[in-house]
């Protein structure tokens, strides 16, 4: 059971705009500890997406954007692409287990 | 360019220790404000930190795993590592290190990890 909450899956077909969610609690999220977000292709390590709830590091195209209001946090993606599909994670701290914590991940699958 | 290369027997028998390292190249692991970390992922499962060493060789850990693990660091090498005790079943997982990274001023609590390792699979079998 993680102490961030994302739905399991999503999808979306090419060219569309879809959503992750990232519900947290006053422990984390709404403690107004960043937020930040992970692509994990297939096969590969986790790559870092999204820091500091909206930053793209270098090289991450600007379909990819963050926010953060509250308890919660969201990832967009707009202009779906094939490339697009991949398991997503969100990440903060927790300061009830004092521990960095990640969501369950959500599969995006590109129809 | 910063890379992270993790190392360890992919097998291990249970009630046994598990050894991981990880090899750090394009920065030394003692330079300031440096920290490194350890995650795992079951398989088929996400993502679960288990532990941060700093540059000055300071450790936190998961706390739900704490007794379980040990991090340790190796300036002379740059390298840091991972010893698990007693592995059993549970602890079958790809194992990643990472950089445990900050880019702002007021850091508490809003550490990222910006670069991974390419993972290494421990199965714990007899």
């Amino acid at each position: 059971q993680s102490v961030l909450t994302q739905p399991p899956s999503v999808s979306g077909a090419p060219g569309q705009r879809v959503t992750i969610s990232c519900t947290g609690s006053n422990s984390n999220i709404g403690a107004g500890y960043d937020v930040h977000w992970y692509q994990q292709l297939p096969g590969t390590a986790p790559k870092l997406l999204i820091y500091g709830n909206n930053n793209r590091p270098s090289g991450v195209p600007d379909r990819f954007s963050g926010s953060k209001s509250g308890t919660s946090a969201s990832l967009a993606i707009t202009g779906l692409q094939a490339e697009d599909e991949a398991d997503y994670y969100c990440q903060s701290y927790d300061s009830l287990s004092s521990s960095w914590v990640f969501g369950g991940g959500t599969k995006l699958t590109v129809l | 360019q910063l890379q992270l290369q993790e190392s360890g027997p992919g097998l291990v028998r249970p009630s046994e220790t598990l050894s991981l390292t990880c090899t750090v190249s394009g920065v030394s692991i003692s330079s300031g404000s440096s920290y490194w970390g350890w995650i795992r992922q079951p398989p088929g499962k996400g993502l679960e930190w288990i532990g941060t060493i700093s540059y000055s060789g300071s450790t936190n850990y998961n706390p739900s795993l704490k007794s379980h693990f040990t991090i340790s660091g190796d300036t002379s090498k740059n390298q840091f590592s991972l010893k698990l005790n007693s592995v059993t079943a549970a602890d079958t997982a790809v194992y990643y290190c990472a950089r445990h990274f900050c880019s702002g001023g007021n850091c508490y609590g809003h550490y990222y990890f910006d670069y991974w390792g390419q993972g290494t699979l421990v199965a714990v079998s007899s």
